[in-house]
């Protein structure tokens, strides 16, 4: 069965400091892969997504995610966060072949980001 | 504009009530899902279906219920509601199902 590892439980930045979470996922076949941000109060919603393609994904409001297939890894970057980005993130996975069309999810890392 | 939306989006309840918690999406997805959040444990995929009447259990799946009837409702019910599903529950839908999903506003749910 497919698993997704976040090792950042909580992470906390000042304004303009560059982020990086990490995600890896347990899966040896081709993968969909997602990151997913959860504002305060609010739903989840798709940050970026990899699917096939330049490894080096762009995304809104500034994130990033290059998929390492070598590592098992999707890690998700910004080069300058702001205090908007406090939130928490998802990074999910998907196996095309043996996920059953199921969505796996990471436990999730909160960003606080301090003026 | 397409949505999808859950309601109530907060209901307390007592332990062994019958429970259900409402999914409604206008994007006209054939999948959707349902989710509980839990500190620790992410998202959790409770039940999941990929049209009308067809519905499919997922990792956490004990102690809870789905129908789908039409293409814009995925009712969530709890038969016998107990104390360790106090959750937040998400809905979610997709038009393919390895493709992106839109989620509802989410249920916070209490069991006293």
């Amino acid at each position: 069965a497919q698993s997704v590892s976040q090792h950042n439980h909580h992470v906390i930045l000042s304004e303009a400091a560059s982020l990086e979470l990490g995600c890896n996922y347990s899966y040896g076949g081709t993968v969909n892969l997602f990151w997913y941000v959860q504002y305060p109060g609010q739903h989840l919603q798709l940050l970026l997504k990899y699917f096939s393609g330049d490894p080096l994904v762009k995304g809104i409001k500034g994130f990033e995610a290059e998929f390492i297939k070598s590592k098992f890894s999707f890690n998700l970057r910004k080069p300058s966060v702001q205090w908007s980005d406090t939130a928490e993130y998802f990074c999910a996975v998907n196996a095309r072949a043996g996920g059953g069309n199921k969505l796996t999810f990471g436990t999730g890392t909160q960003l606080k980001v301090e003026l | 504009d397409a949505e999808i939306t859950q309601s109530p989006r907060h209901k307390i309840t007592e332990t062994g009530r019958q429970v259900t918690l409402a999914c409604h999406q206008t994007w006209n997805h054939n999948n959707m899902f349902w989710y509980r959040q839990d500190l620790g444990h992410g998202l959790r995929l409770i039940h999941y279906s990929y049209g009308v009447q067809d519905t499919n259990k997922g990792e956490v799946s004990d102690g809870y219920s789905v129908s789908r009837s039409n293409t814009e409702d995925l009712p969530l019910t709890l038969e016998s509601a107990a104390s360790s599903q106090t959750s937040v529950y998400f809905c979610a839908s997709s038009i393919v199902p390895t493709d992106t999903q839109y989620f509802g506003p989410g249920t916070r749910l209490t069991v006293l």
